[in-house]
C-alpha cells in the first residue's frame, strides 16, 4: 500500500512561491504505473485539481493555475514536488498530494495534507 | 472547461436514503468517481467509475450514472455518513481532474 507525505513550509508570504515536496513509501515512483498529483482545498471549500506528473516528466495542469504552477518529480529521492508561484491570500489551502493509477482517472492513495497559508 | 455541479446539502434522517447527484453536460459518457470527507480527515473513494465499490466500502453506498447527471445513493443512513461528498471526473480535453463543488450530508 502506497503512503504519501506532505511536507513544506505552512506559512508563505503574498507574491511569493510556494514549495512542497510528497515523499512516497511503499513503493518506487521510478517506473510505477502511476500519475502523481497535487489537489487543494480552501478552508471551508471543495476540493481543486492542480496538476499531475508522471515519472517520465510529463504533466498536466489545470488551466486556470497554469501559468503559476511547476510540478517535478525525483526519482531517486521517491519524492515530487509542487510550486505556485506570485501567490495570494485566495492560495491558502490545505494541499494533498495523491496518485493516479495509469490507466485510471480517479485519485487512488491522498496524503493526510498540509495546511499553507498565504499572508505576510 | 468542463463543470459539475451538486446541490450544497442534503439532510436525511437515520435509516432513510440519502440520495446525492452530480450534474454535468454529457456526464453519463464519463466515469464518475465518488468521495467521502470528513472534517479534518483527506478525501476517501467510496464509489469509482459510476458505480463500483472499492474494497472496505460497505454496500450501502452505491452509485449510477446516465445522462447528465450521476447519482451517489447512502442506503439505510447512519451518524457515521454525516460527511461531505464530491463527485470527480476526468476531463479529456484538457487533460484534467475536475471535482464537483460538493455536497454536505446532514444527518437529523
Amino acid at each position: 500500500q502506497l503512503q504519501l507525505q506532505e511536507s513544506g513550509p505552512g506559512l508563505v508570504k503574498p507574491s511569493e512561491t510556494l514549495s512542497l515536496t510528497c515523499t512516497v513509501s511503499g513503493g518506487s515512483i521510478g517506473g510505477s504505473s502511476y500519475y502523481w498529483g497535487w489537489i487543494r482545498q480552501p478552508p471551508g471549500k471543495g476540493l481543486e485539481s492542480i496538476g499531475t506528473i508522471y515519472y517520465t516528466g510529463s504533466t498536466y495542469y489545470n488551466p486556470s493555475l497554469k501559468s503559476r504552477v511547476t510540478i517535478s518529480v525525483d526519482t531517486s529521492r521517491n519524492q515530487f514536488s509542487l510550486r505556485l508561484t506570485s501567490v495570494t491570500a485566495a492560495d491558502t489551502a490545505v494541499y494533498y498530494c495523491a496518485n493516479v493509477k495509469e490507466g485510471s482517472t480517479l485519485f487512488d492513495s491522498w496524503g493526510k495534507g498540509t495546511l499553507v497559508t498565504v499572508s505576510s | 472547461s468542463y463543470v459539475l455541479t451538486q446541490p450544497p446539502s442534503v439532510s436525511v434522517a437515520p435509516g432513510q436514503t440519502a440520495t446525492i447527484t452530480c450534474g454535468g453536460n454529457d456526464i453519463g459518457s464519463k466515469s464518475v468517481h465518488w468521495y467521502q470527507q470528513k472534517p479534518g480527515q483527506a478525501p476517501v473513494l467510496v464509489v469509482r467509475y459510476d458505480g463500483d465499490r472499492p474494497s472496505g466500502i460497505p454496500e450501502r453506498f452505491s452509485g449510477s450514472n446516465s445522462g447528465n447527471r450521476a447519482t451517489l445513493i447512502i442506503s439505510r443512513v447512519d451518524a457515521g455518513d454525516e460527511a461531505d461528498y464530491y463527485c470527480q471526473v476526468w476531463d479529456r480535453t484538457t487533460d484534467h481532474y475536475v471535482f464537483g463543488p460538493g455536497t454536505t450530508v446532514t444527518v437529523l
